[in-house]
């Protein structure tokens, strides 16, 4: 069975441009996740899907992020326009309502110059 | 303020021996806890998920533990060998519809030949 896999693994773009993120969850998972982690901090949450639906943003930094989940399979979280301190590591994970063990992909660093 | 608090934050142990790790979190009022392992430039890989309602689960060389009432989760790893060597992560899940997971800043565990 496949894992939750991220696109891509690298991005390294220009402050002001846009970049999107992809991640595919594990099949049959109704929850989706997205964290990040900046340099020398914790990974922090950003938002919970549940299927296709926001269930919690409250972490989302600012408006210049958006995140989607249409049809409730993979999502993309848009950055737009990146600004430098967005760069880090963003993790996406996946989990069934019960026992809710959440798996993570192996992340796409994000790099704003 | 800071939720989840990992110590210590870097352990170096020479090969065979058994440590701990230590994870301490402010709100009782949990749903789970889970320890992470990753690896350098790599995603998080879940070890061991402990329910509310449990005290601890092993897999393998691992064990963790819970204690709810005093906010405290360790990671008993025997044996050690220098595959283990790696960034330990706990991460706690709240409650009620709460789905996010709350994560301390890591253990960077060292395992010398």
């Amino acid at each position: 069975e496949a894992g939750v896999t991220q696109f891509p693994s690298h991005s390294v773009i220009e402050k002001g441009q846009t970049v999107t993120l992809r991640c595919d969850p594990i099949s049959g998972h109704d929850n989706l996740y997205w964290y990040r982690r900046v340099m020398g901090k914790e990974i922090k949450f950003l938002l919970h899907f549940v299927k296709e639906s926001k269930q919690d943003e409250s972490g989302m930094p600012n408006n210049r992020f958006l995140a989607e989940r249409t049809g409730g399979t993979y999502s993309t979280l848009k950055v737009q326009p990146a600004e430098l301190e967005d760069s880090g590591v963003y993790f996406c994970a996946s989990s069934q309502d019960w026992p809710s063990e959440a798996f993570f992909g192996q992340g796409t660093r994000l790099t704003v110059v | 303020k800071q939720e989840v608090t990992q110590i210590p934050a870097a352990l170096s142990v020479p090969e065979g021996e058994n440590l701990v790790l230590n994870c301490s979190f402010t709100d009782s009022a949990i749903y789970n806890l889970q320890w992470f392992r990753q690896d350098p430039g790599k995603g998080l890989t879940s070890l061991l998920l402990i329910q509310s309602s449990q005290r601890e689960q092993t897999s393998g060389r691992l064990n963790a533990s819970l204690d709810k009432s005093s906010g405290r989760s360790t990671l008993y790893i025997a044996a050690s060998q220098p595959g283990d060597s790696a960034t330990y992560l706990c991460a706690r899940r709240g409650g009620g519809s709460n789905y996010k997971l709350t994560f301390g800043k890591g253990t960077l565990l060292t395992v010398n030949p």
